[in-house]
């Protein structure tokens, strides 16, 4: 079974600081990675995923993730954030060639960006 | 492009009444999620589908049904519902053998009252 874990319920940034959302995983094969946004009251929106290949993959809006295999991580980032990156982000997971497995979810991490 | 579909996008229902959800993925795409939202909560797995049959289930109340049609849109049946039922009904699809992301829906707010 997967599992997913954002440690964080909130994160607090400045604006053009850069930004980290932490996320950890677990699946017993291999791990085909996302990340996703939601605005309220709206559908989640696709930011990026990592399959194979570079470690560090880029995404919508300036959003990059770092692929860690041995710390079983994959940290959202975003170098100067932007009060429009307010949201809350979702860490998900399925297994990537275990037959049709959902999407697993983390409890999600609301991001607070300051002017 | 096309994106996911849901309707309705609100829905208001008493306690021990129906409701039917309805998905209409993008075109082509051979899966079907259905997620539960719960106020400020992950979204949760219901059921999935792959290419009409039933794939997955994940926890899906035994008062609730879904099924995929030969269009391949998809609807969640929901009976005697509860207050505890009322949240954010997503739908994603994917294509499953060009191993893409799942696109969801705008989704469909259910409050039972």
């Amino acid at each position: 079974a997967q599992s997913v874990a954002q440690p964080e319920d909130q994160v607090k940034v400045a604006e053009g600081n850069p930004l980290t959302v932490k996320c950890t995983y677990s699946v017993s094969g291999n791990p085909y990675l996302f990340w996703y946004v939601q605005y309220p009251n709206r559908g989640l929106q696709f930011l990026l995923k990592y399959i194979t290949g570079d470690n560090l993959v880029k995404g919508s809006y300036g959003f990059e993730a770092e692929f860690n295999k041995s710390q079983t991580s994959f940290h959202l980032k975003k170098p100067s954030a932007l009060v429009s990156d307010s949201a809350l982000y979702f860490c998900a997971v399925r297994d990537l060639y275990s037959g049709n497995t959902p999407l697993v979810f983390g409890k999600g991490t609301r991001l607070s960006v300051i002017a | 492009a096309a994106g996911v579909i849901q309707s309705p996008r609100h829905l208001i229902k008493e306690k021990r009444e129906t409701a039917t959800l309805k998905c209409y993925p993008i075109p082509r795409h051979d899966t079907v999620y259905w997620y539960q939202q719960g106020p400020g909560q992950d979204p949760q797995f219901l059921i999935s589908f792959y290419e009409k049959m039933q794939s997955d289930k994940g926890s899906i109340p035994d008062r609730f049904s879904a099924q995929q049609f030969s269009d391949y849109h998809s609807e969640l049946n929901m009976s005697s519902l509860e207050l505890g039922d009322s949240a954010l009904y997503f739908c994603a699809s994917l294509d499953r053998g060009k191993n893409t992301e799942a696109f969801f829906g705008q989704g469909t707010r259910l409050t039972v009252v």
